[in-house]
């Protein structure tokens, strides 16, 4: 079990580019949620997917952030245009059932200059 | 603001010392989650406590929960230098509707060999 794989671990983008991070959850993880951890707010939740579908997003901060699941196994979070108030680590958890404990990924820390 | 808050936001303690961290919420919950995180990594978790259990061990772990005071604590046993992290609790509210953990902000826990 490879757990939770996000990439890239590190990105380092001017404003107003756009940002992709990419997440591939643990295989039978029917749940898929996105964080993000800063040291001014903690760990907020912005979206959760069950079986691909977004069940929550809003805890998504803005239009430029969106979320896409097309499949099980794959799941992006974009940012666009970027801001240097979205520099954060940004988290992808997965979970088999409702409530069972979270499988979190290493992170992307995302640097917005 | 988080649901659940730790306290201390940080400990410092002897290797060999035990180690005891308080998360307090606001809401009924289903139950009650303890995660560690690592510098520079995802959140692991730990122990889980439902609504109708007031104590678990697991290894050096032992978490309590008091629904009535809306507290749980999280002790660990003959603390080890490897023990050094942050600990969050995250708690499974009972009015949201799906599955939305909401983590506290944790308490840094050092250990000094």
């Amino acid at each position: 079990d490879a757990g939770v794989i996000q990439s890239p671990r590190h990105e380092v983008t001017e404003m107003g580019q756009e940002v992709t991070l990419r997440c591939k959850p643990i295989s039978g993880h029917d749940y898929l949620f996105w964080y993000r951890q800063t040291m001014m707010r903690g760990l907020e939740l912005l979206i959760y997917f069950n079986n691909n579908v977004p069940i929550d997003d809003s805890g998504m901060p803005e239009d430029r952030f969106s979320a896409k699941m097309p499949n099980a196994s794959f799941s992006t979070l974009k940012i666009q245009p970027s801001e240097p108030r979205d520099s954060a680590v940004y988290f992808c958890a997965t979970g088999p059932s409702y409530n069972s404990p979270l499988h979190f990924g290493n992170g992307t820390r995302l640097t917005v200059t | 603001s988080q649901q659940g808050e730790e306290d201390p936001q940080a400990l410092s303690i002897q290797e060999g010392e035990n180690a005891t961290m308080n998360c307090s919420y606001k809401t009924s919950i289903n139950n009650l989650q303890w995660y560690r995180q690592n510098s520079g990594r995802g959140l692991v978790h730990l122990i889980l406590i439902r609504s109708n259990e007031r104590e678990k061990h697991s290894g050096r772990l032992r978490v309590t929960l008091d629904t009535s005071k809306k507290s749980s604590s999280l002790l660990i046993t003959a603390s080890r230098a490897a023990d050094t992290a942050s600990y969050f609790c995250a708690t499974d509210a009972k009015e949201t509707s799906g599955s939305r953990l909401t983590f506290g902000e944790g308490t840094q826990l050092t250990v000094n060999p």
